[in-house]
């Protein structure tokens, strides 16, 4: 199956600061990609989809000046948490779709911590 | 209003016996697409099985099948001779033609050896 690669896997950040995460698709084009937030025991809440080139689209509830997502290439897309705050604290995962797929490839995900 | 249903937040099988994992579903869409996907302890989503709305067959891949039911909304993931390995959460998920995939509450099995 399609590879899609998600960084960090891991991350600590201080109250506050910004973080960066990153998915890459490796071995076929994204041209749609989504990020997801899970908390622990429960279900994924889908918080954005972005087309390649084209601005993303936030779920309801979702703080897009919060959330900033970039989608400039076919194979990366990244989201950044600005000015996380310890409520952020969460697993976020990326999937991947490429054109004509049926399938969304996932990311390994992001255990984000804020102290 | 789109939305998954999985109505078991737990489940036990012994090993080596199958296991029937439950999903209802709700849309209005004609066309649409079911999914199944595994995540472990680790937090990676493992894809399993995907059925179309217009397949006429069960989805089977290895020792997972997905018993479809259309007129009922519903797609159960069956797993057949179940492994320690398979111990984890089970998320069944549903993409609408907008192409979102809306997710279960998932369900954690656990298989006892």
């Amino acid at each position: 199956g399609a590879v899609v690669s998600q960084h960090p896997s891991r991350v600590i950040c201080k109250s506050g600061t910004s973080v960066k995460i990153e998915c890459r698709s490796l071995d076929f084009q994204a041209t749609t990609m989504f990020w997801y937030r899970q908390f622990p025991k429960q279900s994924l809440m889908l918080m954005a989809t972005s087309n390649e080139g084209s601005k993303a689209t936030y779920e309801q509830g979702v703080e897009k000046d919060k959330f900033l997502i970039n989608h400039a290439s076919l194979t990366l897309s990244t989201l950044t948490v600005t000015s996380a705050h310890p409520e952020d604290s969460s697993f976020y995962i990326c999937s991947a779709r490429g054109r004509g797929q049926s399938e969304a490839f996932f990311g390994q995900g992001t255990r984000l911590t804020v102290v | 209003a789109q939305k998954i249903t999985q109505t078991q937040p737990g489940m036990f099988v012994q090993e080596k016996e199958a296991v029937t994992l439950d999903c209802t579903y709700d849309t209005s869409d004609p066309s649409y697409g079911l999914f199944w996907y595994k995540q472990p302890s680790s937090g990676e989503m493992i894809f399993l099985i995907y059925q179309g709305s217009y397949d006429q067959q069960n989805a089977t891949e290895g020792r997972y099948s997905l018993n479809f039911q259309k007129a009922r909304k519903s797609a159960n993931l069956v797993i057949s001779a179940s492994q320690l390995g398979d111990s984890a959460m089970y998320f069944c998920a549903m993409r609408n033609q907008g192409g979102k995939l809306i997710f279960g509450q998932g369900t954690e099995l656990s298989v006892k050896p």
